[in-house]
Protein backbone atom coordinates (compact mmCIF):
# COMPACT_ATOMS: atom_id res chain seq x y z
CA UNK A 1 0.00 0.00 0.00
CA UNK A 2 1.11 3.59 -0.75
CA UNK A 3 2.54 5.70 2.31
CA UNK A 4 3.41 9.28 2.68
CA UNK A 5 4.89 10.47 5.58
CA UNK A 6 5.30 14.40 6.68
CA UNK A 7 7.88 14.04 9.27
CA UNK A 8 7.69 17.91 10.66
CA UNK A 9 4.29 17.76 12.65
CA UNK A 10 4.81 21.65 13.06
CA UNK A 11 7.23 24.11 11.67
CA UNK A 12 7.67 28.05 11.92
CA UNK A 13 9.36 30.66 10.04
CA UNK A 14 9.82 34.35 9.91
CA UNK A 15 8.03 36.30 7.68
CA UNK A 16 9.84 37.20 3.93
CA UNK A 17 11.83 34.48 5.28
CA UNK A 18 12.53 30.69 3.53
CA UNK A 19 10.97 27.50 4.70
CA UNK A 20 11.17 23.59 3.29
CA UNK A 21 8.87 21.44 4.33
CA UNK A 22 9.62 17.56 3.59
CA UNK A 23 7.10 14.73 2.31
CA UNK A 24 8.24 11.23 1.75
CA UNK A 25 6.36 8.60 0.23
CA UNK A 26 6.48 4.87 -0.69
CA UNK A 27 4.86 3.41 -3.87
CA UNK A 28 6.25 0.27 -6.53
CA UNK A 29 4.30 2.27 -9.23
CA UNK A 30 5.75 3.99 -11.69
CA UNK A 31 3.18 6.42 -13.02
CA UNK A 32 1.69 8.91 -9.93
CA UNK A 33 1.35 12.21 -9.11
CA UNK A 34 2.42 14.40 -5.86
CA UNK A 35 0.59 17.20 -4.57
CA UNK A 36 0.95 19.76 -1.88
CA UNK A 37 -2.62 20.79 -0.51
CA UNK A 38 -2.91 24.13 1.88
CA UNK A 39 -5.86 24.26 4.67
CA UNK A 40 -5.91 27.27 6.38
CA UNK A 41 -7.74 27.80 9.56
CA UNK A 42 -11.04 28.02 7.00
CA UNK A 43 -10.77 24.29 6.47
CA UNK A 44 -11.00 24.59 3.08
CA UNK A 45 -8.48 22.59 1.00
CA UNK A 46 -6.43 24.55 -1.67
CA UNK A 47 -4.08 23.07 -4.33
CA UNK A 48 -0.75 24.63 -3.97
CA UNK A 49 1.54 23.06 -6.36
CA UNK A 50 1.33 19.46 -8.40
CA UNK A 51 4.10 17.33 -9.57
CA UNK A 52 3.69 14.40 -12.51
CA UNK A 53 6.72 11.51 -11.37
CA UNK A 54 7.40 11.16 -15.01
CA UNK A 55 8.83 15.04 -15.21
CA UNK A 56 12.24 15.64 -14.16
CA UNK A 57 11.83 19.34 -14.06
CA UNK A 58 10.56 20.57 -10.87
CA UNK A 59 7.05 22.01 -10.55
CA UNK A 60 7.08 25.74 -9.26
CA UNK A 61 4.09 28.23 -8.86
CA UNK A 62 5.20 31.86 -7.85
CA UNK A 63 6.64 31.63 -4.36
CA UNK A 64 6.37 27.73 -3.98
CA UNK A 65 8.69 25.46 -5.72
CA UNK A 66 9.15 21.36 -4.99
CA UNK A 67 12.17 19.91 -4.64
CA UNK A 68 11.30 16.08 -6.13
CA UNK A 69 13.76 13.38 -5.59
CA UNK A 70 12.63 10.66 -7.28
CA UNK A 71 14.88 7.55 -6.52
CA UNK A 72 14.52 8.94 -3.04
CA UNK A 73 10.99 9.45 -2.58
CA UNK A 74 11.29 12.77 -1.66
CA UNK A 75 8.82 15.68 -2.47
CA UNK A 76 9.54 18.46 -0.20
CA UNK A 77 7.88 21.77 -0.92
CA UNK A 78 9.74 25.15 -0.19
CA UNK A 79 8.53 28.41 0.46
CA UNK A 80 10.11 31.69 -0.70
CA UNK A 81 9.44 35.61 0.78
CA UNK A 82 6.80 33.50 3.52
CA UNK A 83 3.75 35.77 4.11
CA UNK A 84 1.38 35.65 6.97
CA UNK A 85 -1.24 34.48 4.67
CA UNK A 86 0.74 31.41 4.19
CA UNK A 87 0.18 30.04 7.70
CA UNK A 88 -2.00 26.81 7.23
CA UNK A 89 -1.71 23.01 7.88
CA UNK A 90 -0.06 22.05 4.88
CA UNK A 91 -0.55 17.93 3.63
CA UNK A 92 1.58 16.54 0.78
CA UNK A 93 -0.62 14.24 -1.24
CA UNK A 94 -0.34 11.04 -3.80
CA UNK A 95 -2.19 9.01 -6.34
CA UNK A 96 -1.41 6.51 -8.79
CA UNK A 97 -2.59 5.48 -12.62
CA UNK A 98 -4.04 2.63 -13.33
CA UNK A 99 -6.40 0.30 -10.63
CA UNK A 100 -5.87 3.20 -8.27
CA UNK A 101 -7.77 5.57 -10.00
CA UNK A 102 -9.04 7.51 -7.13
CA UNK A 103 -7.38 6.90 -4.55
CA UNK A 104 -5.65 10.15 -3.24
CA UNK A 105 -3.36 9.05 -0.39
CA UNK A 106 -2.72 12.39 2.31
CA UNK A 107 0.18 12.68 4.83
CA UNK A 108 -0.39 13.57 8.53
CA UNK A 109 0.36 17.49 8.00
CA UNK A 110 2.70 20.32 8.83
CA UNK A 111 1.06 23.12 10.56
CA UNK A 112 3.08 26.30 9.64
CA UNK A 113 3.12 28.87 11.32
CA UNK A 114 4.63 32.51 10.30
CA UNK A 115 5.98 34.98 12.51
CA UNK A 116 5.27 38.56 11.69
CA UNK B 1 -18.80 30.77 -10.53
CA UNK B 2 -18.04 26.95 -11.05
CA UNK B 3 -17.23 24.78 -7.81
CA UNK B 4 -18.63 22.33 -5.09
CA UNK B 5 -21.31 23.40 -2.76
CA UNK B 6 -20.95 21.04 0.56
CA UNK B 7 -24.37 21.30 3.01
CA UNK B 8 -25.10 21.70 5.76
CA UNK B 9 -22.03 23.32 7.11
CA UNK B 10 -22.63 21.83 10.64
CA UNK B 11 -24.66 18.86 11.58
CA UNK B 12 -25.52 17.29 14.31
CA UNK B 13 -26.61 13.76 14.56
CA UNK B 14 -28.19 12.14 17.47
CA UNK B 15 -28.29 8.09 18.44
CA UNK B 16 -29.64 5.71 15.86
CA UNK B 17 -30.44 8.56 13.64
CA UNK B 18 -28.87 8.33 9.80
CA UNK B 19 -27.75 11.59 8.12
CA UNK B 20 -27.29 12.55 4.94
CA UNK B 21 -24.30 15.14 3.78
CA UNK B 22 -24.82 16.80 0.71
CA UNK B 23 -22.26 17.48 -2.05
CA UNK B 24 -22.88 18.89 -5.48
CA UNK B 25 -20.70 19.69 -8.08
CA UNK B 26 -21.10 22.29 -11.23
CA UNK B 27 -17.19 21.61 -12.51
CA UNK B 28 -18.84 18.88 -15.07
CA UNK B 29 -16.19 16.51 -13.90
CA UNK B 30 -16.51 12.92 -13.75
CA UNK B 31 -15.05 11.80 -10.27
CA UNK B 32 -16.14 12.53 -6.80
CA UNK B 33 -15.12 11.92 -3.64
CA UNK B 34 -15.76 11.69 0.29
CA UNK B 35 -12.82 12.09 2.98
CA UNK B 36 -13.18 12.06 6.37
CA UNK B 37 -10.79 14.45 8.42
CA UNK B 38 -10.38 14.05 12.37
CA UNK B 39 -8.81 16.73 14.51
CA UNK B 40 -5.05 17.16 13.56
CA UNK B 41 -5.02 14.58 11.17
CA UNK B 42 -4.51 13.82 7.36
CA UNK B 43 -7.40 12.88 4.81
CA UNK B 44 -9.17 9.38 4.39
CA UNK B 45 -11.11 8.29 1.89
CA UNK B 46 -14.36 6.89 2.14
CA UNK B 47 -16.19 6.38 -1.33
CA UNK B 48 -15.42 7.94 -4.55
CA UNK B 49 -17.35 7.64 -7.83
CA UNK B 50 -15.68 7.66 -11.23
CA UNK B 51 -18.80 7.59 -13.17
CA UNK B 52 -22.63 8.07 -12.31
CA UNK B 53 -24.56 4.97 -11.11
CA UNK B 54 -21.05 3.62 -9.62
CA UNK B 55 -19.13 3.96 -6.82
CA UNK B 56 -15.96 2.16 -4.98
CA UNK B 57 -15.04 1.68 -1.02
CA UNK B 58 -12.19 3.73 0.23
CA UNK B 59 -9.86 2.87 3.57
CA UNK B 60 -12.87 3.81 5.81
CA UNK B 61 -15.79 2.30 4.30
CA UNK B 62 -17.68 0.68 7.20
CA UNK B 63 -20.65 3.17 8.47
CA UNK B 64 -21.37 4.77 5.51
CA UNK B 65 -23.10 4.51 2.32
CA UNK B 66 -23.41 6.95 -1.10
CA UNK B 67 -25.24 6.91 -4.10
CA UNK B 68 -24.33 8.26 -7.38
CA UNK B 69 -27.76 9.09 -9.44
CA UNK B 70 -26.75 12.20 -11.26
CA UNK B 71 -23.39 13.18 -12.26
CA UNK B 72 -23.37 16.53 -10.42
CA UNK B 73 -24.21 14.96 -6.97
CA UNK B 74 -22.66 12.60 -5.03
CA UNK B 75 -24.64 12.46 -1.25
CA UNK B 76 -23.24 10.31 1.87
CA UNK B 77 -25.31 9.30 4.75
CA UNK B 78 -23.36 8.15 8.07
CA UNK B 79 -25.49 5.45 9.47
CA UNK B 80 -26.31 4.36 12.90
CA UNK B 81 -23.59 1.96 12.24
CA UNK B 82 -20.87 4.18 11.97
CA UNK B 83 -20.25 4.76 16.15
CA UNK B 84 -17.50 7.89 15.77
CA UNK B 85 -18.97 9.97 13.46
CA UNK B 86 -17.76 13.01 14.89
CA UNK B 87 -15.57 14.64 12.23
CA UNK B 88 -15.22 17.08 9.77
CA UNK B 89 -16.14 15.84 6.27
CA UNK B 90 -14.78 17.33 2.86
CA UNK B 91 -16.78 16.13 -0.46
CA UNK B 92 -13.84 16.53 -4.02
CA UNK B 93 -14.51 16.33 -7.42
CA UNK B 94 -11.67 15.92 -10.36
CA UNK B 95 -12.36 15.59 -14.21
CA UNK B 96 -9.56 12.77 -14.23
CA UNK B 97 -7.04 10.96 -11.67
CA UNK B 98 -4.37 12.95 -13.58
CA UNK B 99 -6.34 16.06 -12.52
CA UNK B 100 -5.92 17.70 -9.19
CA UNK B 101 -8.78 17.38 -6.84
CA UNK B 102 -11.06 20.50 -6.01
CA UNK B 103 -12.67 20.39 -2.75
CA UNK B 104 -16.06 21.85 -1.45
CA UNK B 105 -15.82 23.87 1.81
CA UNK B 106 -16.90 21.00 4.12
CA UNK B 107 -18.94 19.28 6.80
CA UNK B 108 -18.30 19.24 10.60
CA UNK B 109 -20.48 16.64 12.17
CA UNK B 110 -21.01 16.15 15.96
CA UNK B 111 -23.08 13.92 17.99
CA UNK B 112 -26.01 15.21 20.34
Amino acid sequence: AQTVTQSQPEMSVQEAETVTLSCTYDTSESDYYLFWYKQPPSRQMILVIRQEAYKQQNATENRFSVNFQKAAKSFSLKISDSQLGDAAMYFCAYIAGGTSYGKLTFGQGTILTVHP
Amino acid sequence: DGGITQSPKYLFRKEGQNVTLSCEQNLNHDAMYWYRQDPGQGLRLIYYSQIVNDFQKGDIAEGYSVSREKKESFPLTVTSAQKNPTAFYLCASSGSFRQPQHFGDGTRLSIL
